[in-house]
């Protein structure tokens, strides 16, 4: 078994929609939970990070952690064409500037016009 | 602008050849530097952590001997592929921390072996 699950997609939205993306970990370790977009050929960007169970909001984009049930999602709002990309999740104990990160396998999103 | 900046974004190179990847730190001093791999449609796979001035620290299953990485300086680390052969073409992504500063990864380079 994987130490974190993710279904790689494609998933493909209408512009406007609520798109939920969602990543599934074993390790009761992980301390602090990440969602990274990447562009076809270009490095991962952060888009989010927390470290406790509960909702992060920021503008368009929350991140969800659900530490008993091993279980973290990133809910875009009104999605934009240019939203369509990969979304990583990653997840690591220790500090979180110095550990390693585990990452999902990816998801492909792909917003419509 | 881009703190980290990745050489080169993208290399062809014969079966046998060595290809040399630099990962430079632009505004701070980089104290580490994770080595990843990235095959299609898959996840970033952890190579290797490489600390200034120390030998670097290879994952499982990943021979130290073909991927040679040298953190010789504080802003710069490299990832050389040696002898590489077709199975080792991928995309490779350098990932930077300084001390006190969060961690950004470089634009990647795509490995072609012909």
């Amino acid at each position: 078994q994987k130490e974190v699950e993710q279904d790689p997609g494609p998933l493909s939205v209408p512009e406007g929609a609520i798109v939920s993306l969602n990543c599934t970990y074993s390790n009761s370790a992980f301390q602090y939970f990440m969602w990274y977009r990447q562009y076809s050929r270009k490095g991962p960007e952060l888009l989010m990070y927390t470290y406790s169970s509960g909702n992060k909001e920021d503008g368009r984009f929350t991140a969800q952690v659900d530490k008993s049930s091993k279980y973290i999602s990133l809910f875009i709002r009104d999605s934009q064409p240019s939203d369509s990309a990969t979304y990583l999740c990653a997840m690591g104990y220790g500090s979180s500037n110095t550990g390693k990160l585990i990452f999902g396998q990816g998801t492909t999103l792909q917003v419509k016009p | 602008g881009a703190v980290v900046s990745q050489h080169p974004s993208r290399v062809i190179c014969k079966s046998g050849t060595s290809v040399k990847i630099e990962c430079r730190s632009l505004d701070f001093q980089a104290t580490t530097m994770f080595w990843y791999r990235q095959f299609p449609k898959q996840s970033l796979m952890l190579m290797a952590t490489s600390n200034e001035g120390s030998k670097a620290t290879y994952e499982q299953g990943v021979e130290k001997d073909k991927f040679l990485i040298n953190h010789a300086s504080l802003t710069l680390s490299t990832l050389t592929v040696t002898s590489a052969h077709p199975e080792d073409s991928s995309f490779y992504i350098c990932r930077v921390i300084g001390p006190g500063t969060e961690a950004f990864f470089g634009q990647g380079t795509r490995l072609t072996v012909v």
